[in-house]
C-alpha cells in the first residue's frame, strides 16, 4: 500500500536561513508527488508538483523539490526562508494509474521561523 | 471570490445530531473529495465523487455519507454526530491530477 512519511514534525528555522523538509514516499512505481502548505486558518495551497521530467521542480513562493527515484524522497527547499513562511507542510502521493485522483498525505510538517 | 467554498466555517454541536457540510465550487472541475484533518495524521479521504452519478467511500467513511446535488455542489452529512468527529474538514476538486482545496470547516462535536 502507499504511504508517506514526513519525518519531522515540528522545525524551527531563523529567517533568511535555508530549508529542507523531508518526504519519504512507499509505492511501487514512480507516483505524482505535490507539496501543500497551510497556513493557520487557510486551506491547502499546492506549492509543487511532480509527474515526471527533470527532478528537480520550481514552485510558488520560492520553494523548489527535488525527486530522488534511489531514497524514494521529495523534498521540499528553499534558500531563504521568510516569516511569512511560517505554517505547515503536507507531502502528498498520487497513483499515476488514476485511482480517482486520490492522493494519500504525509502527517505533515509544522514550521516556525524565528525573527 | 474563492473557486472552492465551504459553509459553515465553523460548527459547534452535540452528540447524536445531525449535521451537513457544504462544498460549492465555480472551478468546473467533475471530480470532488471530502477529506478529514487530525493533529499528527494529516488528511484522510471520506469520499470521493468523479461526477453526478458516482459516489465512492474513502479510507474512512464509516459515519459520513454523502451527496452530489450537482456538478458544483457536493455535501458531507454525519447522521449523528460523535465527539471523535471532531476534526478540520476539508473538500477538494480535481481535473486531472492535482486537487484544489477549499478554506475548511471546523467541527467540534461535544
Amino acid at each position: 500500500a502507499q504511504s508517506v512519511t514526513q519525518p519531522d514534525i515540528h522545525i524551527t528555522v531563523s529567517e533568511g536561513a535555508s530549508l529542507e523538509l523531508r518526504c519519504n514516499y512507499s509505492y511501487g512505481a514512480t507516483p505524482y508527488l505535490f507539496w501543500y502548505v497551510q497556513s493557520p486558518g487557510q486551506g491547502l495551497q499546492l506549492l509543487l508538483k511532480y509527474f515526471s521530467g527533470d527532478t528537480l521542480v520550481q514552485g510558488i513562493k520560492g520553494f523548489e523539490a527535488e525527486f530522488k527515484r534511489s531514497q524514494s524522497s521529495f523534498n521540499l527547499r528553499k534558500p531563504s526562508v521568510h516569516w511569512s513562511d511560517a505554517a505547515e507542510y503536507f507531502c502528498a502521493v498520487g497513483r499515476p494509474d488514476n485511482q480517482g485522483g486520490k492522493l494519500i498525505f504525509g502527517q505533515g510538517t509544522e514550521l516556525s521561523v524565528k525573527p | 471570490d474563492a473557486d472552492v467554498t465551504q459553509t459553515p466555517r465553523n460548527r459547534i454541536t452535540k452528540t447524536g445530531k445531525r449535521i451537513m457540510l457544504e462544498c460549492s465550487q465555480t472551478k468546473g472541475h467533475d471530480r470532488m473529495y471530502w477529506y478529514r484533518q487530525d493533529p499528527g495524521l494529516g488528511l484522510r479521504l471520506i469520499y470521493y465523487s468523479f461526477d453526478v452519478k458516482d459516489i465512492n467511500k474513502g479510507e474512512i467513511s464509516d459515519g459520513y455519507s454523502v451527496s452530489r446535488q450537482a456538478q458544483a455542489k457536493f455535501s458531507l452529512s454525519l447522521e449523528s454526530a460523535i465527539p471523535n468527529q471532531t476534526a478540520l474538514y476539508f473538500c477538494a476538486t480535481s481535473e486531472g491530477r492535482s486537487q484544489y482545496f477549499g478554506p475548511g470547516t471546523r467541527l467540534t462535536v461535544l
